[in-house]
């Protein structure tokens, strides 16, 4: 594997359910990132993790909740969602946060909650 | 506020160069980038400018002016496979992208 891959590619879930999102990246970066990308808006920064430590949380509701055990692998936790939170979510990385560096993307999570 | 706005959709054909701009407003300046969007695939890295002025890249070229707070796109002899969302980003003071809506390119043959 190559890159940044994300599984699953699609979900649908009820508002009930808890479900979890899986992202790993294969480039040695040290920054790893969660954005949701809703039709015709722009990507929203959810949370941004810099050598395994949490450094931005964008106000994001509490039924997302990431994991980052290492710097390679980043998980977003998802419970008791809304229909308002179907939504591609993209998972990044980078070399680095503190610096103008390229963010690599992964290919998504096409997210529908019912 | 922070602030990204480029048009939402653009048309163009086959073999003709088109100009996407794209004007922002952030608190600090940490540069500007543009990705492309296939639709249902990741964005993919274009270019990046912190420097006023024109970065040519094949047929695609990127422009800044950071005293007018502008960006544009040049894409030149496009091609049917350059359908697709354009994004533009602002890196702010904290190293953070504010990102635009993208603008939807579509090549006509």
């Amino acid at each position: 594997e190559t890159g940044v891959t994300q599984t699953p590619r699609h979900l649908v879930m009820g508002m009930t359910n808890k479900k979890s999102l899986k992202c790993e990246q294969h480039l040695g970066h040290n920054a790893m990132y969660w954005y949701k990308q809703s039709a015709k808006k722009p990507l929203e920064l959810m949370f941004v993790y810099n050598f395994k430590e949490q450094t931005e949380n964008n106000s994001v509701p509490s039924r997302f909740s990431p994991e980052c055990p290492n710097s390679s692998h980043l998980f977003l936790h998802l419970h008791t969602l809304q229909p308002e939170d179907s939504a591609l979510y993209l998972c990044a990385s980078s070399q680095v946060v503190a610096d103008p560096d390229t963010q690599y993307f992964g290919p998504g999570t096409r997210l529908t909650v019912l | 506020g922070q602030n990204i706005d480029q048009p939402t959709e653009m048309t163009a054909t086959e073999g003709a160069i088109v100009q996407i701009n794209c004007t922002y407003q952030t608190s600090g300046f940490n540069g500007l980038f543009w990705y492309q969007q296939h639709a249902g695939e990741a964005p993919t890295f274009l270019s990046y400018n912190v420097l006023d002025g024109l970065e040519e890249k094949g047929r695609f070229s990127s422009f800044l002016s950071r005293s007018k707070g502008y960006s544009y796109l040049l894409l030149k002899e496009l091609q049917m496979k350059d359908s697709a969302s354009y994004l533009c980003a602002a890196m702010d003071s904290n190293y953070q992208l504010i990102w635009g809506a993208g603008t939807k390119l579509i090549i006509k043959p």
